[in-house]
Order: structure tokens, then C-alpha cells, then sequence
């Protein structure tokens, strides 16, 4: 069983703080590799996504990968309390896609 | 945008019934799943399928069965529906996923059994 494992939390960091949220896998053959956002009662949103080793920045996000230690992050610059939800890392290889447990994050004002 | 349609957001059922919970997609994928979330279990994968009337079964298929019919469609059964189903069930679509493609998820549906 190919797994990945997140911390599950909860993280709490006050508002304008760099949330860093971590995802490991056990799939070297992992190709492609997904982050979540989930608000309480809500479906999964797709926020980032990243396909090769290093960063990548969109907006306040920023994910980086690194396939030679098998782990994902995600970094939340200058937080915000409508960011608090539970962060799900997920990852693809050949046709199959699993999903970390997620990590509950939340942003104090 | 990709639009993933959930036939209903809260549905009670009872014991025994025959449940019926409906997912259309717009943007044309090839690609459909059914998922369970409960607290603290995660998503976990009931059914999948790649093509009009194919399916492969997940990690938990037992007392579920799915229909595709229409590309568009993808529909999930639950033959006779027991408590331990009480679930929030979430469908999504992908495009063929050999090319590395994300889900995209409905808005779920939130089951209770009775």
C-alpha cells in the first residue's frame, strides 16, 4: 500500500504568519503531486499543484517538492483567518491518486 | 471552470433501502471516482471508472455498486443501505489520469441512515 502521510495538527499560527505544511510519500514512482484545501462541511478545492523537483509560487502559496527525499510542502505567506481549513496533499502515479489524511490549520487574528 | 454536479447535498435514508446518489460532470473527463470521507479515515476510494460502462473497484467497494452509462454520469448504488454508510460522499472527475491529471470534486453529498 502506497502511502502519504501528513501531520494531522491541528497547526495553529497567528494571522500574517508563514504556515508550512509538510506531506511525505512511500511512492518513488509518484509523478504528480496535488494540494487541497477543505473548509469545514466542504468539498476538497484544488489550490497547487507540482510536477517537478523545486518551487513553485502562486500568489501567497508556495510548493515545493523534493522527489529524492520523497516530500511535499506547502507554504502559506502572510496567513490569513479565512485560511484555516484542512490542507489534503495528494499524489499521482501511473493511474492512481492518494490522498493524505490532511492537516487542520488555523490562522488566530 | 470544471463543474462537477452532486444530485443532492443531505439525503436521510432508512435501513435496508436502496440508495441512489448521482454525479454529473460537464468538462468532458474521462475519468469518474466515488469517495467516502469520515473523520478521521480520510478520503477513502469506493469505485472509479475510465470509460462509458467500465468500473474498477477501490479500496472499499463492499455493499456499493456504480453505474456509467453517460460519459457525463457516474452514479453510485448502495444496494441495501446499512448504518455504517452514514457518510459524506464525494464524486470527482479527472481527466485520463495517466497524464498526471488532478480531481476535481462535487460538492458531496452528506448521507444519514436511520
Amino acid at each position: 500500500q502506497k502511502e502519504v502521510e501528513q501531520n494531522s495538527g491541528p497547526l495553529s499560527v497567528p494571522e500574517g504568519a508563514i504556515a508550512s505544511l509538510n506531506c511525505t510519500y512511500s511512492d518513488r514512482v509518484s509523478q504528480s503531486f496535488f494540494w487541497y484545501r477543505q473548509y469545514s462541511g466542504k468539498s476538497p478545492e484544488l489550490i497547487m499543484s507540482i510536477y517537478s523537483n523545486g518551487d513553485k509560487e502562486d500568489g501567497r502559496f508556495t510548493a515545493q517538492l523534493n522527489k529524492a527525499s520523497q516530500y511535499v510542502s506547502l507554504l502559506i505567506r502572510d496567513s490569513q483567518p479565512s485560511d484555516s481549513a484542512t490542507y489534503l496533499c495528494a499524489q499521482t502515479a501511473n493511474n492512481d491518486m492518494r490522498f493524505g489524511a490532511g492537516t487542520r490549520l488555523t490562522v488566530k487574528p | 471552470d470544471v463543474k462537477v454536479t452532486q444530485s443532492s447535498r443531505y439525503l436521510v435514508k432508512r435501513t435496508g433501502e436502496k440508495v441512489f446518489l448521482e454525479c454529473v460532470q460537464d468538462m468532458d473527463h474521462e475519468n469518474m471516482f466515488w469517495y467516502r470521507q469520515d473523520p478521521g479515515l480520510g478520503l477513502r476510494l469506493i469505485y472509479f471508472s475510465y470509460d462509458v460502462k467500465m468500473k474498477e473497484k477501490g479500496d472499499i467497494p463492499e455493499g456499493y455498486s456504480v453505474s456509467r452509462e453517460k460519459k457525463e454520469r457516474f452514479s453510485l448504488i448502495l444496494e441495501s443501505a446499512s448504518t455504517n454508510q452514514t457518510s459524506m460522499y464525494l464524486c470527482a472527475s479527472s481527466l485520463w489520469q495517466g497524464s498526471g491529471q488532478p480531481q476535481h470534486f462535487g460538492d458531496g453529498t452528506r448521507l444519514s441512515i436511520l
